[in-house]
């Protein structure tokens, strides 16, 4: 079955520094969507990506779906405390009203 | 505040019980998605419930059953409790069925079987 892994797992970053993580699938993803689950609360959706290379951003935040829908990457530019959390990438599959989400990674941000 | 509301917030039994899961979704959304999160685990799709009928089927075990109700609130039935199905479980709803509509997650239910 479809896969969404997501590297890295967990990083920890000092505050004003950059991030990044990325979203793979083995098949090609019909959507993306980003969620992002503060520590002890519940995913919120971010953002969804529809077309093959769109870019968004959203404040420090920049989402990229990747040319071949194979990948996708979000990016904070300068990190604060507040963007502390778990992000996952979800993809909506093609064939079925579901939602499989990536395993997500957490980032710790440090003054 | 999402507007989805998951009762109870925790839940605590014994291995061998059932409890019952109860989610309300946003207004006007119609369908309902339950999912699992095990300790620093990800988010395991269960099932999808669209203005009553089942939608989609995940990793649901046979134990557990769901239901979405005529009000569009929707239930979710775990039985013969099993250590291993100590975990937060989250109730999202959407406003359609379709694959582009985004989830808005209620707070979740931790259940702990002892």
């Amino acid at each position: 079955g479809q896969q969404v892994m997501q590297i890295p797992q967990y990083q920890h970053v000092q505050e004003g520094e950059d991030f990044t993580t990325y979203c793979n699938s083995s098949t090609t993803l019909s959507n993306i969507q980003w969620y992002k689950q503060r520590p002890g609360g519940h995913p919120v959706f971010l953002i969804q990506l529809v077309k093959s290379g769109e870019v968004k951003k959203q404040k420090r935040l920049t989402f990229q779906f990747g040319e071949a829908k194979k990948n996708s990457s979000l990016h904070i530019t300068a990190t604060q405390t507040t963007d502390v959390g778990t992000y996952f990438c979800a993809d909506l599959t093609g064939t079925a009203s579901k939602l499989t989400f990536g395993t997500g990674t957490r980032l710790q941000v440090t003054l | 505040d999402s507007g989805v509301t998951q009762t109870p917030k925790h839940l605590i039994t014994a291995t061998g019980q059932r409890v019952t899961l109860r989610c309300s979704p946003r207004s006007g959304d119609l369908s309902v998605y339950w999912y699992q999160q095990s300790l620093d685990q990800g988010l395991q799709f269960l099932i999808q419930y669209y203005n009553g009928e089942e939608r989609a089927k995940g990793n649901i075990l046979e134990r557990f059953s769901a239901q979405q109700f005529p009000d569009l609130h929707s239930e979710l039935n775990l039985s013969s409790l099993e250590l291993g199905d100590s975990a937060l479980y989250f109730c999202a709803s959407s406003v359609e069925g379709r694959l582009n509509s985004p989830l808005h997650f209620g707070n979740g239910t931790r259940l702990t079987v002892t």
